[in-house]
């Protein structure tokens, strides 16, 4: 079964670093993902398309300090220099045949 | 740029349809892509409903299966979303996104309609 999982929080101080982690189930670890932030009370943006080999494909108008990144069957977001508007739910997205699954969110906090 | 927006009731009585559309600027549906609904329950995190082909070929969610049509207007470039039986586990903002056909993630979403399912 095609399952995403995520850590529900992560935080880290204003100008600073966080990576978050999205991991494909057992027999998917090939497979690409789709990281999307949804800032409160907004719907979904799309951020970025992080392939198997750790190749990422932005979204229109994403800042350099969002990267992408992979190891085995996790799939990584990194955000560099973070700032206030960075404080959002981020989801990681796959897709199979006649399917897609989202994993549950990591809310990002800046402190 | 391109831009969905959401339209539809806010209400919808048990046991009744939920009907939504979504308008399409700044990209014709015609000119291909896959066009997608997903929804959030309260506090809760994203579901995919379906999506649709502009030629009209239909791919569901088989949770959802039995209840949803998804529909495609070229003419007025828009599609729709019908769920019928709803019940109040339906209430949800409900999002509807264009979707890659080559890598099959979505890239561009509208900025959701919440349906309150109550009498």
């Amino acid at each position: 079964q095609l399952v995403l999982t995520q850590s529900p929080s992560a935080s880290a101080s204003l100008g600073a670093s966080v990576k978050l982690t999205c991991t494909l189930s057992s027999g998917h670890s090939t497979y690409a993902i789709a990281w999307h932030q949804q800032q409160p009370g907004r719907g979904p943006r799309y951020l970025m398309k992080v392939n198997s080999d750790g190749g990422h494909t932005k979204g229109d108008g994403i800042p350099d300090r969002f990267s992408g990144s992979s190891s085995g069957a996790e799939r990584y977001l990194t955000i560099s220099s973070l700032q206030s508007e960075d404080e959002a739910d981020y989801y990681c997205q796959t897709w199979g045949t006649g399917i897609h699954v989202f994993g549950t969110g990591t809310t990002v906090t800046v402190l | 740029q391109v831009q969905l927006q959401e339209s539809g009731p806010g209400l919808v009585k048990p046991s009744e349809t939920l009907s939504l559309t979504c308008a399409v600027s700044g990209y014709s549906i015609s000119s291909g892509y896959y066009w997608g609904w997903i929804r959030q329950s309260p506090g809760k995190g994203l579901e995919w409903i379906g999506g649709i082909y502009f030629s009209g070929s239909t791919f569901y969610n088989s949770a959802l299966k039995s209840r949803v049509t998804i529909s495609v207007d070229t003419s007025k470039n828009q599609f729709s979303l019908k769920l019928s039986s709803v019940t109040a586990a339906d209430t949800a903002v409900y999002y509807c996104a264009r979707e890659r056909i080559s890598s099959r993630h979505f890239d561009f979403w509208g900025q959701g309609a919440l349906v309150t399912v109550s009498s």
